[in-house]
């Protein structure tokens, strides 16, 4: 199974920031990478597909680059409903993996 | 608008089969070459895909999962279902059904992100 590994694990950060999560995965995936963002009781939304396309309806200040094993997603401008679990996951091979997750805080 | 709703027990006695079932409404799980999953979540923990399924019966499933897991399609309540045998403490989780797609992809086999997922609904295996 290919492991997807998250960093940071969690992080504080403002209203207003500029902030990078990066997903590496253990072995290539060329760009089959999706981001969610998931919030305390609810389900996955997905954020972002192949590496770097915005899903329908997720806000210009999401992100995503990369290829290959190592991804980033960028939020540009941090606003308080982001304050949530970000999760990345391949669907390069069976089965299908995510990271850990990515928990960003209000500082 | 396609919706996804999981419903079953929310409690299920240790060493017994757990039984959840998905209704897709606003759409044909049929009409279209989607795959559908299960995905759970234990609490204060991260996602697991446990499987997939085509409309047309073909599956996919977790191989860490494999022995206990069968998923199963019922077309004419556009419905799929999950079964997961000898339940332990360590299956206690919310599971969420989703859909299978990309922009529009539909990858072959099913390998693709989960774009449209259900509320979720949480199991507790305990005596």
């Amino acid at each position: 199974a290919i492991r997807m590994t998250q960093s940071p694990s969690s992080f504080s950060a403002s209203t207003g920031d500029r902030v990078t999560i990066t997903c590496r995965a253990s072995q290539g995936i060329s760009s089959y990478l999706a981001w969610y963002q998931q919030k305390p009781g609810k389900a996955p939304k997905l954020l972002i597909y192949a590496a770097s396309t915005l899903q329908s309806g997720v806000p210009s200040r999401f992100s995503g680059s990369g290829s290959g094993t190592d991804f980033t997603l960028t939020i540009s401008c941090l606003q308080s409903e982001d304050f949530a679990t970000y999760y990345c996951q391949q669907y390069y091979s069976y089965p299908l993996t995510f990271g850990q997750g990515t928990k960003v805080e209000i500082k | 608008q396609l919706q996804l709703q999981e419903s079953g027990p929310g409690l299920v006695k240790p060493s017994e089969t757990l039984s959840l079932t998905c209704t897709v409404s606003g759409g044909s799980i049929s009409s279209s070459s989607y795959y559908w999953g299960w995905i759970r979540q234990p609490p204060g923990k991260g996602l697991e895909w446990i499987g997939s399924i085509y409309y047309s019966g073909s599956t996919y499933y977790n191989p860490s999962l494999k022995s206990r897991v069968t998923i199963s399609v019922d077309t004419s309540k556009n419905q799929f279902s999950l079964k997961l045998s000898s339940v332990t403490a360590a299956d206690t989780a919310v599971y969420y059904c989703a859909r299978l797609d990309s922009g529009g992809s539909r990858r072959p086999l099913g390998r693709d992100a989960f774009d449209i997922w259900g509320q979720g609904t949480m199991v507790t295996v305990s005596s």
